[in-house]
């Protein structure tokens, strides 16, 4: 089952702030993907990670795996109110056939 | 190219009543998903198929069945519904293993079960 915990729960910002939200796990990830989703949308894919300490970058977003592959973070610098959405990683069972998503961070970014 | 089509989108059931909600994509993808969403909770897997013919639990079963008789369509049934499945309804696909692909969702099922 799900084994990924996401902090925070929500997070406000004021517009051009950063923001980062992580997940972590108890045990090694084979990867880790993260989601976006927006207000009254469906979650989109933003990124996959597979690799100890891979370190992506989106324009302004910087995606993380930890070292141990234990955890990962993104992190938005300088928002902007188009950010404004759930964020939610998600991992894979180790047969690959399942999706466990994370609780999901809420940003919300005052202008 | 729809990608990920779900229907009905919106639907109000009373509680017993029995619905089915259907899942289409048009990418030929192997593997289908239908998860749901609950405020805090995050998305919970309900059920799963890695092909045509095949279907597997997830972490929230109960109450649901499914059936993927054809490649393209993955059908989610509620044979009597309970107020506690009022949620948002996610389908969702990918071509094959978890870490070769990305998920491409529908753009959701709202149902409330009164």
């Amino acid at each position: 089952g799900q084994q990924v915990m996401q902090i925070p729960q929500y997070q406000h910002v004021q517009e051009g702030e950063d923001f980062t939200t992580y997940c972590n796990s108890s045990t090694t990830l084979s990867n880790i993907q993260w989601y976006k989703q927006r207000p009254g949308g469906h979650p989109v894919f933003l990124i996959q990670l597979v690799k100890s300490g891979e370190v992506k970058k989106q324009k302004r977003l910087t995606f993380q795996f930890g070292e141990a592959k234990k955890n990962s973070s993104l992190h938005i610098t300088a928002t902007q109110t188009t950010d404004v959405g759930t964020y939610f990683c998600a991992e894979t069972s180790n047969t690959g056939n399942q999706f466990y998503f994370g609780t999901g961070t809420s940003l919300t970014v005052i202008p | 190219n729809a990608g990920v089509t779900q229907t009905p989108k919106f639907r109000v059931l009373k509680t017993g009543q029995s619905m089915t909600l259907l899942c289409a994509q048009d990418m030929n993808h192997e593997y289908m998903y239908w998860y749901r969403q609950d405020p805090g909770m995050g998305l919970r897997l309900i059920h799963y198929s890695v092909g045509e013919g095949t279907t597997a639990k997830g972490e929230v079963p109960d109450g649901y069945n499914v059936s993927r008789l054809k490649k393209q369509n993955f059908l989610l049934g509620l044979e009597s519904a309970a107020p506690s499945q009022t949620s948002v309804y996610f389908c969702a696909s990918t071509l094959g293993r978890g870490w070769n692909g990305e998920l491409f969702f529908g753009e959701g099922s709202r149902l409330t079960v009164l």
